[in-house]
């Protein structure tokens, strides 16, 4: 069954730390894949997006991602984090349909 | 730009009454809507998929007669939570699509929360 996961639940950096957040998935070809963002109680916006092409995508609010085909990834990094990055985010894939199938999110805090 | 509204952004009704929801992509034509529910710091869960003048299709374990979906046209999709439960209380969020050469991205609304006392 097709499946994402995001195994950190929470993360907690320090304020001009670097951020990286994991993303894995199983489908049996390569998907679509997608990075938002949730503040509480919002709906999501796009940080970033991967269809084919360059490996390493760059997104909004200096964030980007790296899709690795041999480990089923697609991990969210930015090189320091600002306290207003405090959020839940959330990994996606669209395995080549319409539907996307998210992770359970990754709730980061920042520490000042 | 890309931008989604939801109407309203927070509704509180009582007990067997019916609320509507809307959706709409302001700035484009959405052939396809989405309509996710999201319960506190879990994911969102895909309810229905709507496609503008037919019928949404349902995820398994949705109830279709509880949860009517109507879209109407491409810039507009409605939830209408029939007879509202306490246990239907949560986030309701919309997505919309705007396809383009194949490659699907959902722009997704700020979200209704619903309330049933």
């Amino acid at each position: 069954a097709q499946s994402v996961t995001q195994p950190d639940i929470h993360i907690t950096v320090s304020e001009g730390a670097s951020l990286e957040l994991r993303c894995n998935y199983s489908y049996g070809a390569t998907p679509y894949l997608f990075w938002y963002v949730q503040s509480p109680g919002q709906g999501l916006q796009l940080l970033l997006k991967y269809f084919s092409g360059d490996t390493l995508v760059q997104g909004i609010k200096g964030f980007e991602a790296e899709f690795k085909r041999s480990q089923s990834s697609f991990n969210l990094r930015k090189p320091s984090v600002h306290w207003s990055d405090a959020a839940e985010y959330f990994c996606a894939v669209a395995p080549g349909t319409y539907k996307y199938i998210f992770g359970t999110g990754t709730r980061l805090k920042v520490l000042a | 730009g890309a931008v989604v509204s939801q109407h309203p952004s927070r509704v509180i009704c009582k007990s067997g009454t019916s609320v509507k929801i809307e959706c709409r992509s302001l700035d484009f034509q959405a052939t396809t809507m989405f309509w996710y529910r999201q319960f506190p710091k879990q994911s969102l869960m895909l309810m229905a998929t709507s496609n503008e003048g037919s019928k949404a299709t349902y995820e398994q374990g949705v109830e279709k007669d509880k949860f009517l979906i109507n879209h109407a046209s491409l810039t507009l999709s409605t939830l209408t939570v029939t007879s509202a439960h306490p246990e239907d209380s949560s986030f309701y969020i919309c997505s919309a699509s705007r396809p383009q050469t194949g490659q699907e991205t959902q722009y997704f609304g700020p979200g209704t929360r619903l309330l049933v006392l």
